[in-house]
């Protein structure tokens, strides 16, 4: 079982407001990646992370930013919710070797009202 | 073109039947190959790797053909949890190192 989770499952906040949706994994990978998907639609890759202080966008253009300053935690953050920030965004990790997978933790799930 | 193809479906199979589902890729320079199954609203899993001579993990086979450039999934005797989306994921060691996936494709086991 990988050992990667994502806080909160669900969050339901108004427009305007500052989001962090945290991503921590234990299994000392330094590939962390933040995909955006929305129900019945295929995966997005949003961000991703090669290792601490390295931090790049991915194929689909998104407002929110990511750090890393350590190599577990990879959060992401949104200045101001917008209900087209309304979405579920899945955190996922590898070590990077050939033939290794990613894992995924559980998703968060946004809605913007 | 997408980098990585799958049929959408759905796919709607009875229970016990052999159910296969195909994917290509266009990097001829793509090195790993994974299955993964995604259930409604849940994240991904993997359902198992892809090696170059073909693996089994139960009910299922996977197959890679480097030369037409796609891989397989064949389920068999399928049950109604297989209901789900199967999506194929390919990945290229270039400097971005990044996992392509495709859309994925639905199955449904009827009883």
């Amino acid at each position: 079982e990988a050992d990667i989770y994502q806080t909160p499952r669900y969050l339901v906040i108004g427009t305007g407001k500052k989001i962090t949706l945290e991503c921590s994994q234990t299994m000392g990978h330094d590939k962390m990646y933040w995909y955006q998907q929305d129900p019945g639609m295929e995966l997005h890759l949003i961000h991703y992370s090669y290792g601490v202080n390295s931090t790049e966008k991915g194929d689909l253009s998104s407002e929110s930013t990511v750090s890393r300053i350590r190599t577990e935690h990879f959060p992401l953050t949104l200045e101001s919710a917008r209900p087209s920030h309304t979405s579920q965004y899945l955190c996922a990790s590898s070590d990077g070797r050939l033939n290794q997978p990613q894992h995924f933790g559980d998703g968060t799930r946004l809605s913007i009202l | 073109r997408k980098e990585v193809e799958q049929d959408p479906g759905p796919f709607n199979v009875p229970e016990g039947a052999t159910v296969a589902f195909n994917c290509t890729y266009s990097n001829s320079a793509s090195q790993s190959f994974f299955w993964y199954r995604q259930d409604c609203r849940k994240e991904p899993k993997l359902l198992m790797s892809v090696y170059s001579s073909g693996n089994e993990d139960g009910r299922f086979t996977a197959q890679l053909n480097r030369a037409s450039q796609y891989i397989s999934l064949l389920i068999r005797d399928s049950k109604l949890s297989d209901s789900a989306t199967y999506l194929c994921v390919v990945n290229v060691p270039s400097g971005t190192y990044k996992y392509i996936f495709g859309t994925g494709t639905r199955l449904k086991v009827l009883a």
